[in-house]
């Protein structure tokens, strides 16, 4: 079964640094792996999705690197801004459902 | 080419009502995954659905919850008698057919019992 952890829970931050959020999984025959960005009561943004091919997708300031052998991925965003204050979550797909980590808390604060 | 719709947004029900929660998937996307977000809790898989076939149903409680996508028209889940723990917000996601499709999700309905 599928575990994905993500460390840490919370992260604050000032505006302008450039910052990497963690998500460990346990079984490494994943399909993909996707992050995701909510913001309260909101629902989910797709942000990039990491192919079991791929070590690695970049859009704008956000990059994700995928090791399936060591079960982890990175989520990193540079020169963070205000707006990117939200949850990130990384999901592994592992067939029929993507199993979902518990999320990190952002605050970038101006 | 519009989202993952659902709705309504949001949905009040008495304890032993019916709450009925719709999802119409991207253009072109014929899965259809139904997560649950329990207050201040991570997303649970509930339930995996292709046209007219329930293709993995692990994630759904044995009683009162049932989902189904049907040959035409939105996919529908249903909770029969509510009871206040299933207060939560429901999120519906769409993918295009294959296995490493990327998955795309609704805003959420959010269900409060009272």
């Amino acid at each position: 079964k599928q575990e994905v952890t993500q460390i840490p829970a919370a992260l604050s931050v000032p505006e302008g640094e450039n910052l990497v959020l963690n998500c460990s999984f346990t079984d490494s025959a994943i399909y993909n792996l996707q992050w995701f960005r909510q913001d309260p009561g909101k629902g989910l943004t797709s942000l990039l999705l990491i192919q079991s091919s791929q070590r690695e997708q970049t859009s704008g300031r956000l990059n994700a690197s995928l090791d399936k052998s060591s079960g982890r991925s990175t989520l990193y965003i540079a020169a963070s801004q205000p707006g990117d204050s939200a949850t990130y979550l990384c999901a592994g797909n592992a067939g029929n459902m993507l199993t979902f980590g518990g999320g990190t808390r952002l605050m970038v604060k101006p | 080419n519009a989202g993952v719709m659902q709705n309504p947004r949001h949905l009040v029900r008495r304890r032993g009502q019916e709450a009925r929660l719709r999802c119409s998937p991207m253009k072109g996307h014929s899965h259809v995954y139904w997560y649950r977000q329990l207050p201040e809790e991570g997303l649970k898989f509930m339930v995996y659905l292709q046209k007219e076939n329930i293709i993995d149903e692990s994630g759904m409680p044995k009683e009162r919850f049932s989902a189904e996508f049907p040959k035409e028209g939105p996919s529908i889940l249903r909770i029969q008698q509510v009871v206040r723990g299933d207060s939560a917000a429901y999120f519906c996601a769409s993918s295009p057919p294959g296995i490493q499709g990327e998955l795309f999700f609704g805003e959420g309905s959010r269900l409060t019992v009272l």
